[in-house]
């Protein structure tokens, strides 16, 4: 069964701090990586995504850093804000056996103190 | 505004009865997926429809059920074959073929087995 393996499973950052989360893959058929934030009752929305030919993408405070021989990618929220507290998906996308079907990690909390 | 709405936003279930989530989208996407999200478990495809009257089966279909008779919307019946329903429902919609966008969620259905 395809699985993306996140961690951790809870995070507590103070405000300003470098807020990281770590996924992991198995399948090499995985073509596209993206981040999820979902905010309490809310459905996930995207936040920033990586094709696996580039080893880095950031946009604004968010830098997802790629590591395509330990099949391993990260999210780095710089200058954390209480605003970022959320809980934060890894996903990753195959297009076997047809569709483009996302494969989630199991989610971050992260809160971020004052 | 473009977008995914999902209805109701809380729903109630009595032991043995079927109940249907409503997903409608104007986004033009031609495929769409639920999801269902419990604590600790991220995000489990249920069913995805890649075009209008063709849907396959997710890691956990069982008890529920879809249709896919308008490109615009894609219900979710849970059946009253789904032994554990209490969860929260995600659809989501996205651009078909192979192209590197992510998806696109709704706000979610609550469902409670009372």
């Amino acid at each position: 069964q395809q699985q993306v393996k996140q961690s951790p499973q809870s995070l507590i950052v103070q405000k300003g701090g470098i807020s990281i989360i770590n996924c992991a893959y198995e399948n090499t058929a995985f073509d596209y990586f993206p981040w999820y934030q979902q905010f309490p009752g809310k459905g996930p929305a995207l936040l920033i995504a990586i094709r696996p030919d580039v080893s880095e993408k950031k946009e604004g405070r968010f830098t997802i850093s790629f590591n395509k021989s330990a099949k391993q990618f990260s999210l780095h929220i710089m200058d954390s804000q209480p605003g970022d507290s959320a809980t934060y998906f890894c996903a990753a996308r195959s297009l076997t056996g047809g569709g483009n079907k996302l494969t989630f990690g199991t989610g971050t909390q992260l809160k971020v103190e004052l | 505004d473009g977008g995914i709405t999902q209805s109701p936003k809380y729903l109630f279930r009595k032991e043995g009865q079927n109940v249907t989530l409503s997903c409608e989208q104007n986004l033009n996407h031609d495929a769409m997926y639920w999801y269902r999200q419990d604590p600790g478990q991220g995000l489990r495809l249920i069913y995805y429809s890649q075009i209008v009257n063709d849907f396959q089966k997710g890691d956990i279909a069982e008890g529920y059920s879809v249709s896919r008779e308008k490109k615009e919307s894609f219900p979710l019946t849970v059946t009253s074959a789904q032994k554990n329903p209490t969860a929260f429902y995600l659809c989501a919609s996205s651009m078909g073929g192979g192209n590197y966008y992510g998806y696109t969620f709704g706000s979610g259905t609550r469902l409670t087995v009372v």
